[in-house]
């Protein structure tokens, strides 16, 4: 595997179901990013991890749940999603998190909330 | 607050030139990125800039003006394969990535 890795590429879940999300990146980056992609909205960063540490999180709701076991692992945890959560949920990595610090993203999960 | 504008949707024609635009209002300024999207695929990144002026990359080039608080992505001898849609995102003071909506790139025969 190369790159940035998703799993599942597609998600259908109930808005009582609870799924996880899982990102790898094989890059030997230090941190990791989840982003959240509506049609025709900007990018919104939902969390940061540096060094396994989450250094951001931009107020999202606590039915989104990351968990960062080691430098190369990242997963988001959901749990009684509502359908307005529906989206493409990208993952990335980059060597760090100041100065120059170009993302590589995966190619994302379509989670569609019933 | 913060916020980068882009134009929604651009088409062009196969073989010409197109300029897309990004203009932002930031808490700070580390450097601008812009990146290709292919639909249902990941963004990939295309080009960096974080002193003014123009930066070349074969068919690609990026304009910046600090000053003006502007970008261009300057596409040439386009090709069906560039219909896409391209990401302007500006790094602020906390090197946090500030992402616009994205400009949809429809290239016609």
């Amino acid at each position: 595997e190369t790159g940035v890795t998703q799993t599942p590429r597609h998600l259908v879940m109930g808005m009582t179901n609870k799924k996880s999300l899982k990102c790898e990146q094989h890059l030997g980056h230090n941190a990791m990013y989840w982003y959240k992609q509506s049609a025709k909205k900007p990018l919104e960063l939902m969390f940061v991890y540096s060094l396994e540490e989450r250094v951001e999180n931009n107020s999202v709701p606590s039915r989104f749940s990351p968990e960062c076991p080691n430098s190369s692992h990242l997963f988001l945890h959901l749990h009684t999603l509502q359908p307005e959560d529906s989206a493409l949920y990208l993952c990335a990595s980059s060597g760090g998190t100041g100065d120059y610090n170009e993302q590589f993203f995966g190619p994302g999960t379509r989670l569609t909330v019933l | 607050g913060q916020n980068i504008d882009q134009p929604t949707e651009m088409t062009a024609t196969e073989g010409a030139i197109v300029q897309i635009n990004c203009t932002y209002q930031t808490s700070g300024f580390n450097g601008l990125f812009w990146y290709q999207q292919h639909a249902g695929e990941a963004p990939t990144f295309l080009s960096y800039n974080v002193l003014d002026g123009l930066e070349e990359k074969g068919r690609f080039s990026s304009f910046l003006s600090r000053s003006k608080g502007y970008s261009y992505l300057l596409l040439k001898e386009l090709q069906m394969k560039d219909s896409a849609s391209y990401l302007c995102a500006v790094s602020d003071s906390n090197y946090q990535l500030i992402w616009g909506a994205g400009t949809k790139l429809i290239i016609k025969p």
